[in-house]
């Protein structure tokens, strides 16, 4: 069954350090999205991408970056990881043209210590 | 910028009894209203969701109700069961927000007392 992956599911990481979480679809969307969850503010836009090449940045996108190489991943990367990152990531993705519907990965959880 | 309220933000009901999460808009473009359930450790699942052409849909136990004029819409589920317990969202997508950026709720979280 298609299905969308994220990894690793659990990290810890060090302030300063670069961080890369990844996100796999196989459902051959276009859309792909990523969303930071903390409490108190639901899901709130990291980045997202409407194919290969496209990369557009959210409403919480300092210090956050994706590339989207392929239409399969769409990794997200912390460049220098803040405390403030500490979160709950989700990546999502939707087919254009055929239903608005996202369908979002398990998570990462991510702490910055 | 485009924003969705969700109240309430916790709602404890009795077992076999309805919840309903209202939520607003401020987008008036907006088209397109999704719900989601998020599990404990798990990533937000859509149960319903409604299109701005259409007042109201069912599904089983749950129901979806949207009034443009007042840029409102609800959550209805009826017969409420233990397994219904989790954090539900809202949200809103309309063409001014770029294409397919959907715009979501801070979240209800739903405890069904059995």
């Amino acid at each position: 069954d298609a299905e969308i992956t994220q990894s690793p599911r659990h990290k810890i990481t060090e302030t300063g350090r670069q961080v890369t979480l990844a996100c796999h679809q196989t459902w051959n969307h276009n859309n792909m999205f990523w969303y930071r969850q903390d409490l108190g503010h639901g899901l709130r836009l990291i980045h997202y991408s409407y194919g290969v090449q496209d990369t557009n940045k959210g409403e919480v996108s300092d210090g956050y970056s994706v590339s989207r190489s392929n239409t399969e991943d769409l990794p997200l990367t912390l460049e220098s990881a803040a405390s403030s990152q500490t979160s709950v990531y989700f990546c999502a993705s939707s087919n254009r043209g055929r239903t608005d519907t996202q369908y979002f990965g398990p998570g990462t959880r991510l702490t910055v210590l | 910028g485009e924003n969705v309220e969700q109240h309430p933000s916790t709602l404890s009901v009795q077992e076999g009894d309805s919840a309903v999460i209202k939520c607003t808009y401020s987008d008036s473009a907006s088209n397109y209203f999704p719900w989601y359930k998020q599990e404990l450790g798990k990533g937000p699942q859509l149960i319903i969701d409604i299109r701005s052409n259409v007042g109201e849909k069912k599904d089983q136990r749950i129901a979806v109700t949207l009034n443009k004029t007042a840029k409102h819409f609800s959550l209805h589920i009826t017969e409420t069961q233990p397994e219904d317990s989790a954090v539900y969202f809202c949200a809103a997508r309309g063409t001014n927000t770029g294409g397919f950026k959907t715009i979501f709720g801070a979240g209800t979280r739903l405890f069904v007392k059995a």
